[in-house]
């Protein structure tokens, strides 16, 4: 079965750093893009940026190049999101996608909630 | 890059059919091909529902179908069911290689 299964809840505080990750099994991980997706409570997608496994090609959302760091271990069919230095406004549900079409993301993970709160 | 544009919410009777427009610029909708549609029920994640403008995934009923007509997109759901209420959103391919979404439609079944 192809499936992205995410890693779990967090509750990190101002300042702290995070990273979350999205393993990929029952495909070529290195043969999709995987994107990754914000929601923030109650409001709509957003799409962040976007790693090429294979070679680790990365693309970011302008609104989002700088704040976030998208990374791939390809060894464990895992692709990361990480955050430096994490604010409230950081609070949201993260998904991470496989990109099946130049525009279309056809598998989706879980989704893993961040919380930012002092 | 701003969202594209789609209305709040959209609503319509049983068996009725609906349409929800997305408006984007030649930059996206009305540059590529590359527009897809997702249906998002309530604590679930996105679903794909129309890729390329208006190809159906194996498993999506015929009764979603997607047409584009210059920067604005469209998806159709026919034969509207209680199981089709949910926020739908549309996304685009942009000239900067990058994704953009759509402000999402809430669709009610009354």
């Amino acid at each position: 079965e192809v499936q992205l299964v995410q890693s779990g809840a967090e509750v990190k505080k101002p300042g702290e750093s995070l990273k979350i990750s999205c393993k990929a099994s029952g495909y070529s991980f290195t043969s999709y893009w995987i994107g990754w997706v914000r929601q923030m409570p109650g409001k709509g997608l957003e799409w962040m940026g976007i790693i090429y496994p294979g070679d680790s090609d990365t693309r970011y959302s302008p609104s989002f190049r700088g704040q976030v760091t998208i990374s791939a271990d390809k060894s464990i069919s895992t692709a990361y999101l990480q955050w430096s230095s994490l604010k409230a406004s950081d609070t949201a549900l993260y998904y991470c996608a496989r990109r099946y079409s130049s525009g279309s993301y056809d598998i989706w993970g879980q989704g893993t909630l961040v919380t930012v709160s002092s | 890059q701003s969202a594209l544009t789609q209305p709040a919410s959209v609503s319509g009777s049983p068996g009725q059919s609906i349409t929800i427009s997305c408006t984007g610029t030649s930059s996206d909708v009305g540059g590529y091909k590359y527009v897809s549609w997702y249906q998002q029920h309530p604590g679930k994640a996105p679903k794909l529902m129309i890729y390329d403008v208006s190809n159906r995934p194996s498993g999506v009923s015929n009764r979603f179908s997607g047409s584009k007509s210059g920067n604005t997109a469209s998806l159709t759901i026919s034969g509207l069911q209680a199981e089709d209420e949910a926020d739908y959103y549309c996304s685009s391919y942009t000239s900067s290689s990058t994704q953009v979404f759509g402000t999402g439609t809430k669709v009610t079944v009354l």
